[in-house]
């Protein structure tokens, strides 16, 4: 049961350099999400897709651009990293079918712009 | 998220003590969901409210929602060591299921031993 994977762990990026984080997950969920941590602000919306080929801007979609051509996967692209998206990233999937039990996050990927 | 205000922003209490944590929308709420998160970890679910007075509880934690005030409170009652960490709570707010969850700041909880 792999859940949610993210990849890479960890990353570190120099100024506009680009790069895609990888969310694929293995529950057949229709719903997944990105979502960045910053210390003291909870967790922000980027992007989230209700289906393969269904995208929308979440809170802070600025600077990221994601795409959902299959139902398991759904990439996060930085096209010209920038020090403010130092951050944690979180992919998070979910069903409309799936009753009480919630979200279920990937395990984050850790990013430095320097 | 302004959507979501938590408070208290952190709170450190004494191991035994009840605590309080809430979680107030400025939009309609169609579904609460309280998360936990111990540092450098990832997201774990605790449970999810939808209907106006529902309440839930998992061992020593009870949620409850009180759709009116579009308010939801989380307690923990003889708090321990392994309660500690973060608390976030998220909300759905548009009608149906949209696939769309907005995240409150979160709450640091420290408990002394």
């Amino acid at each position: 049961n792999a859940g949610v994977t993210q990849t890479p762990k960890f990353q570190v990026l120099k100024t506009g350099q680009s790069m895609t984080l990888q969310c694929a997950q293995d529950m057949n969920h229709e719903y997944m999400s990105w979502y960045r941590q910053d210390p003291g602000m909870g967790l922000r919306l980027i992007h989230y897709s209700v289906g393969a080929g269904i995208t929308d801007q979440g809170e802070v979609p600025n600077g990221y651009n994601v795409s959902r051509s299959t139902t398991e996967d759904f990439p996060l692209r930085l096209l010209s990293a920038a020090p403010s998206q130092t951050s944690v990233y979180f992919c998070a999937s979910s069903s409309p079918y799936r009753g009480n039990y919630g979200y279920t996050f990937g395990s984050g990927t850790r990013l430095t712009v320097v | 998220s302004q959507e979501l205000e938590q408070s208290p922003q952190s709170l450190i209490v004494q191991e035994g003590k009840n605590l309080t944590i809430n979680c107030t929308s400025s939009k309609t709420l169609y579904g609460l969901y309280w998360y936990k998160q111990k540092y450098g970890e990832g997201l774990i679910f605790l449970m999810m409210l939808q209907k106006g007075g529902e309440e839930k509880s998992h061992e020593k934690i009870t949620a409850k929602l009180d759709e009116k005030k579009q308010q939801s409170s989380l307690h923990i009652t003889a708090s321990q060591p392994s309660h500690a960490g973060t608390y976030l709570c998220g909300a759905a707010h548009g009608s149906g299921n949209t696939g769309k969850l907005i995240f409150g700041q979160g709450t640091t909880l420290q408990v002394k031993p």
